[in-house]
C-alpha cells in the first residue's frame, strides 16, 4: 500500500528552525489532513499533531503544524538536542480504506 | 490519564497463531475507532487493521488481509488482535492506537524456526 513522502533527514545547528514535509494526494493528506509523530530511539510514536493541527498540551510551542493542499509541514523552532528523533506523518486514505504512514524523517540537530 | 496496554506478545514458530489484547481507558473509548499499527526493527510503522467505533466494520492491510482479525468488546474498553498463519514477516512491536491521537507502548510479536 502507498504510503506518504517525507525526507529521509534534515540537519539543522542548534536553537536553529527545521520545516520537515509530508507529502500525499487528495486521497489521504488533501482530503483529512496528516497527524505528526514524533519517536525516539526504544520508545512508541508520541502525538506531536492530530490531523486538524491541535497540539496536546504537554507538546512545546516551539512546534507548529500547517497544510497546504496535500502536502503538510512540521515546523520546530529554537531545536534543542532532545528535539533529535524520527518524525512520522500519518493520514487516513479513502481509496485504500486504510492509514498511511510516511517513511519517516530523522532530525539530527548539529 | 489515557492508557493503552497492550498484552499477548511473545515468541511463536511460523505457521502459528497470537491473539493480542489492548486495555484502553483515560478517554471515550467509543467515541474512537482503533487500530494496530506495527513496526518492524530499524523500520517506520506500518497500519495492519481498524475497526470502527461500534464494532460492525473493519478493514485490514494487504499483507495480513484473511491471517489477521481485528474485534473490540465495547463493554470492556478492550480491542483484540487475533493473528494466525503467522510469518517471520510479521516480527514486529505491534501498538495499539487510535493513530491520531494515542498509543499503547507496544508487544512484541517474534516469529521464528
Amino acid at each position: 500500500q502507498a504510503g506518504l513522502t517525507q525526507p529521509p533527514s534534515v540537519s539543522k545547528g542548534l536553537r536553529q528552525t527545521a520545516t520537515l514535509t509530508c507529502t500525499g494526494n487528495n486521497n489521504n493528506v488533501g482530503f483529512q489532513g496528516a497527524a505528526w509523530l514524533q519517536q525516539h530511539q526504544g520508545h512508541p510514536p508520541k502525538v506531536l499533531f492530530d490531523r486538524n493541527n491541535n497540539r496536546p498540551s504537554e507538546i512545546s510551542e516551539r512546534f507548529s503544524a500547517s497544510r497546504s493542499g496535500a502536502t503538510a509541514f512540521l515546523t520546530i523552532t529554537g531545536l534543542q538536542p532532545e528535539d533529535e528523533a524520527d518524525y512520522y506523518c500519518s493520514a487516513w486514505d479513502s481509496s485504500l480504506n486504510g492509514v498511511v504512514f510516511g517513511g519517516g524523517t530523522k532530525l539530527i540537530v548539529l | 490519564e489515557v492508557q493503552l496496554v497492550e498484552s499477548g506478545g511473545g515468541s511463536v514458530q511460523p505457521g502459528g497463531s497470537l491473539r493480542l489484547s489492548c486495555a484502553a481507558s483515560g478517554f471515550t473509548f467509543t467515541n474512537y475507532w482503533m487500530h494496530w499499527v506495527r513496526q518492524a526493527p530499524g523500520k517506520g510503522p506500518v497500519w495492519v487493521s481498524r475497526v470502527d467505533s461500534d464494532g460492525s466494520g473493519t478493514s485490514y492491510a494487504d499483507s495480513v488481509n484473511g491471517r489477521f482479525t481485528i474485534s473490540r468488546d465495547n463493554a470492556k474498553n478492550t480491542v483484540y488482535l487475533q493473528m494466525n498463519s503467522l510469518r517471520d514477516e510479521d516480527t514486529a512491536v505491534y501498538y495499539c492506537t487510535t493513530v491520531f491521537e494515542y498509543w499503547g507502548q507496544g508487544a512484541l510479536v517474534t516469529v521464528s524456526s
